[in-house]
């Protein structure tokens, strides 16, 4: 199985401020990577998928990039409705295995 | 607008079988574009997928389950089901449904959550 490892656990932010997440797989999965945010009692929604393709209606200050092994999620500008938990898939190869989360608090 | 839809009994004693549906609607579960896949997630925790079905009928499953799981598709009622066989509580957890579509889960229900106790 390719391990995610996805850093940091969690962070506490301001509104306003630059988020960046990391995620780091066992082996390399070209850009074969999507991110998910997810808000309590809410299933994910994915924001970001092949790496770097922003999801239609995902606002443009989300972005990813990355590929191979190491993978970024930045939120430029962090907002009210941004606080949750974001995860990272690979669905380079079988089982498709998700990154153990990154929650978001306010600061 | 396509929406998937959990449903199945939410408690389930332990050894006996974790059954759910997942109604799908807006789509056709024959099209050729998808996965359809399960995942679950117990209170607090991360995120784990447990297998998926194609359109063909052929499923892939995460052996991590040790062969407990099984998922099926009924096209005629343009739904697909999860069997968990051998439950035990360590299988609470709220199981999702999601449309898969090959990067990733476009789509997702809103979520089962499915005790295990006796």
């Amino acid at each position: 199985d390719i391990q995610m490892t996805q850093s940091p656990s969690s962070l506490s932010v301001s509104i306003g401020d630059r988020v960046t997440i990391t995620c780091r797989a066992s082996q390399a999965i070209r850009h074969d990577l999507g991110w998910y945010q997810q808000k309590p009692g809410k299933a994910p929604r994915r924001l970001i998928y092949a790496a770097s393709n922003l999801d239609s209606g995902v606002p443009s200050r989300f972005s990813g990039s990355g590929s191979g092994t190491e993978f970024t999620l930045t939120i430029s500008s962090l907002q009210p409705e941004d606080f949750a938990t974001y995860y990272c898939l690979q669905h380079n190869s079988l089982p498709l295995t998700f990154g153990g989360g990154t929650k978001v608090e306010i600061k | 607008q396509v929406q998937l839809q959990e449903s199945g009994p939410r408690l389930v004693k332990p050894s006996q079988t974790l059954s759910l549906t997942c109604s799908v609607s807006g789509i056709t579960v024959r099209s050729g574009s998808y996965y359809w896949s399960w995942v679950r997630q117990p209170a607090g925790k991360g995120l784990e997928w447990l297998g998926r079905i194609f359109a063909s009928g052929s499923a892939t499953y995460n052996p991590s389950l040790k062969s407990r799981v099984t998922i099926s598709l009924d096209r005629t009622k343009n739904e697909f089901s999860l069997k968990l066989n051998s439950v035990t509580a360590a299988d609470t957890a709220i199981y999702f449904c999601a449309r898969d579509d090959k990067v990733g889960f476009d789509l997702w229900g809103q979520g089962a959550l499915v005790a295990v106790s006796s």
